[in-house]
Parts: C-alpha cells; structure tokens; sequence
C-alpha cells in the first residue's frame, strides 16, 4: 500500500467488550487521522493525533502513536453494536495536506 | 453546518462513454480533495485544490480525469472516456485553510464502467 496497514483486517467481538485496531506507516509524518465507515457511506472523522502526541482519547476512543515503530492503534472500549463499521488510519506527509490510507479494519460486534 | 455533499451516488456508464462527478464542500473550506478507491484495494489521493488552484494532482491516473473548481467553490471530476478500470468510489473531502485539521468527507459517488 501506499502508506498505511492496518491489522487486523476483520474483527470480530461481542458488544461489550474492547476492540483494538493497529496501524503501521512508512515515512514521517504530520499528523495520523482514523475514520470509520459505514457501508455505502462516507469516511467520518474519529480522532486526529499529531506526530509530538502519544496518546489521544475521545469519548470510548483511545489512539496511541509511537513515532519510533511508526504504528498506531486505535481502542474502542465498552463496543456496541453500532459500533459494526470499518476504520481506517490515514497519515499525512510533512509538506503535503493529502491522506494515505490504509485498507481498512472490519469491525463487527455482535448484540 | 451542511456536510460535504456528491454527486450523483451512483452512477452506471457504458466504457467509453463522458462523466462527471460534483463535490459540494462545506462552506468557507479553501481545501478540497479528491480520493478514489477501487474494489479492494486501499483509498487514494487524486488530488488537492486549495480554492481554485490546484496544488497536488500528483494522484490523477492519466489524462483521461480532469478536475476543476471554478470560483474556489464547488469541484467536479469529469472522467472522458471512461474505462472499465475507473470503477470504484469516488469520494470528495474539504478542510479549513489551516493546518492540522481533520478532513470531512462525503458519502462518494460509486462509478460502475460497464
């Protein structure tokens, strides 16, 4: 791929229990971004955190960046059902605004 | 605020045959992008204006797409002629002028080449 690999690529977990997502990239980069996906629809904005951040949260979401093994992940915890989309990581180059994407984790949580 | 809106949503055209996608971005947004992704492979980077000028098209396949944002307001993606590759999703993304923000997309335009 371009630029990112996320791991695993489908999961599969109860509702209820924690889903945790990895990404890995290549080059140097600005910022990381994780979306999700509903099927048929657009990429909805989760999480930016930037390359000097470590550690990110949002609601039942926590990013961790670790510049050095130039990966990611991304936890979801207490996962429900509506929760059943794909996530995708994506980074941004220094000196460029567009978005390398990964292809994706399926997540499905099941009631 | 309104999204960022496509269209159409879908679209079915016979190979060799004219298209043309439309991205509406949310207002006051300079940056607008375009992505494409294909069956099973990874989302990529067509290119980037920012108002009216096209700053990155480094990701346009061939000669074939030609993009443009008139005005520095809404964009469209016109595909002559389309080929049975160009299949797959287009998707349109805008952000503020500042660095650092989170791109929003829209829900894409599936293209079928038939």
């Amino acid at each position: 791929s371009q630029q990112g690999e996320e791991d695993p690529q489908a999961l599969s977990i109860q509702e209820g229990e924690n889903a945790t997502m990895n990404c890995s990239y290549k080059t140097s980069i600005n910022n990381l971004q994780w979306y999700r996906q509903n099927s048929g629809r657009g990429l909805v904005h989760l999480i930016l955190i930037r390359s000097n951040e470590r550690e990110k949260h949002s609601g039942r979401l926590r990013v961790t960046l670790d510049t050095s093994k130039k990966s990611s992940s991304l936890l979801i915890t207490a996962s429900r059902a509506a929760d059943t989309a794909s996530y995708f990581c994506a980074t941004d180059r220094a000196g460029a605004n567009n978005l390398f994407f990964g292809t994706g984790t399926r997540l499905t949580v099941i009631p | 605020e309104a999204g960022v809106t496509q269209f159409p949503s879908h679209s079915v055209i016979e190979k060799g045959q004219t298209v043309t996608l439309r991205c509406d971005p949310i207002s006051g947004h300079d940056n607008l992008y375009w992505y494409r992704r294909v069956m099973g492979k990874e989302i990529k980077f067509l290119l980037h204006f920012v108002k009216e000028s096209k700053q990155d098209e480094s990701g346009m396949p061939n000669n074939r797409f030609l993009a443009e944002r008139t005005g520095g307001t809404y964009s469209t993606l016109k595909v002559q002629p389309a080929e049975l590759e160009d299949s797959g999703v287009y998707f349109c993304a805008s952000s503020p002028g500042n660095s650092n923000q989170p791109q929003h997309f829209g829900d894409g335009t599936r293209l079928s080449i038939l």
